[in-house]
């Protein structure tokens, strides 16, 4: 059992490129969701999504996209990198919409630099 | 607008301690509270789960409490050990269903 995995775990990018953050869970979650860590600002959340075919933006989500078409992927997509977008991204997954006692599930983290 | 505190920010202590991480939320109307540990350069752990019914929950040496009228939560952590090193975060589910962190509190167990 993988539980979430995200690729690439670390990235380097010039300002200006995009690029997609990948995300893979294989526990036939509906929630998953994505976190950007940064020092002095815990984590706050990007962009999550209730099911396949359905997103929501979360207190962070500008510069930043998101699909769900199937239940085990939820990619997310740096339109056009930002040094503010050199951050740690966490992406997670859980039973239901996290309805109270469904633990949730983080991948290892994603380290992106932009220059 | 839900806030999550948690103090204190850093935390060393000698091995052998008992110690206490303490978290406080604005909103009072939460569905759950969850205790996370996150290890240099890792992801986050779920160490305990409390569901807004309930009081405490514990797992082994951990024993996390909740009272929600006051807005606070305690992780209580039992003869600490090295091991025990890391950050630790809680956090609360919001009105739209996702977690809200708090910042942790760094902790350093001294052999």
């Amino acid at each position: 059992n993988a539980g979430v995995t995200q690729t690439p775990k670390f990235q380097v990018l010039k300002t200006g490129q995009s690029m997609t953050l990948q995300c893979a869970q294989d526990m036939n979650h509906e929630y998953m969701s994505w976190y950007r860590q940064d020092p002095g600002m815990g984590l706050r959340l990007i962009h999550y999504s209730v099911g396949a075919g359905i997103t929501d933006q979360g207190e962070v989500p500008n510069g930043y996209n998101v699909s769900r078409s199937t239940t085990e992927d939820f990619p997310l997509r740096l339109l056009s990198a930002a040094p503010s977008q050199t951050s740690v991204y966490f992406c997670a997954s859980s039973s239901r919409a996290l309805r109270a006692g469904n633990t949730i599930y983080f991948g290892e983290g994603s380290w992106l630099t932009v220059v | 607008k839900q806030e999550v505190t948690q103090i204190p920010a850093a935390l060393s202590v000698p091995e052998g301690e008992n110690l206490v991480l303490n978290c406080s939320f604005t909103d009072s109307a939460i569905y759950n509270l969850q205790w996370f540990r996150q290890d240099p350069g890792k992801g986050l752990t779920s160490l305990l789960l409390i569901q807004s019914s309930q009081r405490e929950q514990t797992s082994g040496r951990l024993n996390a409490s909740l009272d929600k009228s006051s807005g606070r939560s305690t992780l209580y952590i039992a003869a600490s050990q090295p091991g025990d090193s890391a950050t630790y975060l809680c956090a609360v589910r919001g009105s739209q269903g996702n977690l809200i962190f708090g910042k942790g509190t760094k902790l350093s167990v001294k052999p």
